[in-house]
């Protein structure tokens, strides 16, 4: 079973800090993904990346980067976190076919994060 | 651009009632559609999917039928529990590799 995990469920942050979410999944996944959900918008993708050192940015990627060293992980960087940046973050995995579309997402458990 | 509506919630149901709710895309070409759940404090997970037109994914109880000609993908379940309360939502993927959620719709099954 695929398992992508999300370093920490809550984490309580002051505005300014530099914030790092990590995750890191076991399935030896390409594709990877950072989402925001927020109550009635659902679920927005920041920023997803398909290789090593890949990036390409999704619908909201504005103060937000990403890194991917490892094909294992991928974090998701606020480089000055800021109080509207107070949400879940989730994490997801997909492996890469031929038909991408008609593969589902593995999602982790996700992080809330809160910017004081 | 691709883009899925939902029905607002929260949807207040008594066990065992009928449960439907709804789901309208709009895409080029031919999307994957899928439903998925999220139970209180986890993360998301794929409940059910269909392909291509006329499918029809069905899991746990719940189907879908991917409905091309009224671009509609309904989530319904004949009998509900109180253990399936959570949030559900409709999505879609198509060319470029992102899935595209809808808001989600809270599910409440009263005992």
């Amino acid at each position: 079973d695929v398992k992508v995990t999300q370093s920490s469920r809550y984490l309580v942050k002051r505005t300014g800090e530099k914030v790092f979410l990590e995750c890191v999944q076991d399935m030896d996944h390409e594709n990877m993904f950072w989402y925001r959900q927020d109550p009635g918008l659902g679920l927005r993708l920041i920023y997803f990346s398909y290789d090593v050192k890949m990036k390409e940015k999704g619908d909201i990627p504005e103060g937000y980067s990403v890194s991917r060293e490892k094909k294992e992980r991928f974090s998701l960087i606020l480089e000055s976190a800021s109080t509207n940046q107070t949400s879940m973050y989730l994490c997801a995995s997909s492996p890469r076919v031929r038909r991408e579309r008609y593969v589902s997402l593995h999602f982790g458990n996700g992080t809330r994060l809160t910017v004081t | 651009g691709n883009s899925v509506t939902q029905m607002e919630g929260p949807v207040t149901l008594s066990e065992e009632a009928f449960l439907t709710i709804n789901c309208t895309y709009t895409a080029t070409g031919y999307p994957s559609l899928f439903w998925y759940v999220q139970y209180p404090g986890e993360g998301l997970q794929l409940l059910l999917k269909a392909t291509k037109a006329d499918d029809k994914g069905s899991n746990k109880g719940f189907e879908a039928t991917y409905r091309k000609e009224t671009t509609s993908f309904h989530l319904e379940k004949g009998s509900v529990q109180v253990s399936d309360s959570a949030v559900y939502f409709c999505a879609l993927r198509n060319w470029g590799n992102k899935l595209v959620f809808g808001a989600g719709t809270i599910l409440r099954v009263k005992s």
